[in-house]
């Protein structure tokens, strides 16, 4: 079966703290996997893809396919950073998990 | 390119009612995706098409729903009649050639700014 597991719904943290937002898949063939934000009230928008393997805003992702992991991970989370985070798998369409909303206070 | 377009923003009507949700999706995209947004089921997604015609419709919650895809800029997500259970923002994305051969690899799906329903 073709799945996406975000396993926190809520992460908090302080600003300036490392952030970890959890990701697995289940996926049969080679997975395209991608990181999806949305700030408060607009659009969802592209934060990263896995082939790019760029960093955006201070973001990382790395696929890691012995876990079937796609975490997203930033070393200090600024509080602009708040929003709702899903990470993504490709098919022919897209196959959500049910988000991680992250939550930095000053 | 002012990127996938959808109306209205803000739909507000009561029970009973016919709903018609808009969207234009980026020109030259050739997939269309309709999604639902809700705090306790968080992002389904609902039907795609691929050059206007209907892929997968498995996500549409029951009969009351139903899209179209008349031609290659314009889709319509209908709910009749609608019940306040129906309350969510509906989103429209798409994707496809049209933003560049690099980004139809990574297979990028562009959002609409979404609609926000209100069933009463």
């Amino acid at each position: 079966a073709q799945r996406v597991t975000q396993p926190e719904k809520l992460l908090s943290v302080f600003k300036g703290a490392p952030v970890e937002l959890k990701c697995n898949y289940s996926y049969s063939g080679s997975p395209e996997l991608f990181w999806y934000v949305q700030y408060s009230r607009q659009r969802l928008q592209l934060l990263l893809r896995h082939i790019s393997r760029e960093s955006i805003k201070g973001f990382t992702a790395d696929l890691n396919k012995g876990e079937t992991s796609f975490h997203l991970k930033k070393p200090f989370a600024q509080e602009e950073d708040s929003a709702m985070y899903y990470c993504a798998l490709n098919t022919d369409k897209l196959i959500f998990g049910t988000g991680t909303r992250l939550q930095v206070f000053p | 390119d002012a990127g996938v377009i959808q109306s209205p923003r803000h739909e507000v009507t009561e029970m009973g009612q016919e709903v018609t949700l808009r969207c234009k999706p980026i020109s030259g995209h050739d997939y269309l995706f309709w999604y639902r947004q809700t705090m306790m089921r968080g992002l389904e997604l609902l039907i795609y098409f691929n050059n206007n015609v209907p892929i997968d419709d498995s996500g549409m919650p029951e009969d009351r729903f139903s899209a179209k895809m008349p031609n290659a800029s314009f889709s319509t997500l209908k709910i009749q009649p609608s019940e306040p259970r129906d309350s969510a923002v509906y989103f429209c994305a798409s994707k496809g050639l049209a933003s560049g051969a690099s980004q139809r690899k990574w297979n990028e799906q562009f959002f609409g700014p979404g609609t926000r329903l209100t069933v009463l």
